[in-house]
């Protein structure tokens, strides 16, 4: 069982906005912004989308937002489009030097 | 160009050894940590550990501890992967990743993949 609480599925119609939580704990998430998010399409290896909570990499468009509040990382991906159906996960990386994934959520764009 | 090269799909017996491999290129190897993740048929992301590979100071999730082994060849910019006797269970895909290379407390590159099948 992840230490990582994901929804198992969201949805949206092409152009709305999605949001994906990422829940943890006050000792990890709530207490360091040490979250990252990664893309996955069917198939492929995972992508890195969000670090540090809310920083976005180059390349990655600026559609995709991270967020914290309280115990809560949230990825949100506005002006959805046909290409971001995909498998999203949550990351934290914990003082211990050890890494924990949420269990993933599926997004299907309808 | 960075990249992560992981070496091909496995198809091997339970009780079997088994060592992949994921070599670096375009990056200062030994300079930067590189993690391993399992992803089982149709599961989630799961970290394994992860390895520095200047002084091989590596850390494994517990859930890892003792069934596998994590190593480096800094000489020829690879980082492995190991198992002494394999099980059904151990069927997945495993990918390496560099960790926090440019981006902080992330895996930002990641390899290909190598599959791994175990069945008799």
């Amino acid at each position: 069982q992840s230490a990582l609480t994901q929804p198992p599925s969201v949805s949206g119609s092409p152009g709305q906005s999605v949001t994906i939580s990422c829940t943890g704990t006050s000792s990890d998430v709530g207490s360091y912004n040490r979250v990252s998010w990664y893309q996955q399409p069917p198939g492929t290896a995972p992508k890195l989308m969000i670090y540090e909570v809310s920083n976005r990499p180059s390349g990655v468009p600026d559609r995709f937002s991270g967020s914290k509040s309280g115990n809560t990382a949230s990825l949100t991906i506005s002006g959805l489009q046909a290409e971001d159906e995909a498998d999203y996960y949550c990351s934290l990386y914990r003082s211990s030097s050890t890494v924990v994934f949420g269990g993933g959520t599926k997004l299907t764009v309808l | 160009e960075v990249q992560l090269v992981q070496s091909g799909a496995e198809v091997k017996k339970p009780g079997e050894s088994l060592k992949i491999s994921c070599k670096g290129s375009g990056y200062s190897f030994t300079t930067y940590w590189i993690g391993w993740v399992r992803q089982m048929p149709g599961k989630g992301l799961e970290w394994m550990g992860i390895i520095y590979p200047g002084d091989s100071d590596t850390r494994y999730s517990p859930s890892f501890q003792g069934q596998v082994t994590i190593s480096a060849a800094k000489s020829i910019s690879t980082a492995y992967l190991q198992w002494s006797s394999l099980k059904a269970s151990d069927t997945a895909m495993y990918y390496c990743a560099t960790f926090a290379r440019l981006y902080t407390d992330a895996f930002d590159i990641w390899g290909q993949g190598t599959m791994v099948t175990v069945s008799s």
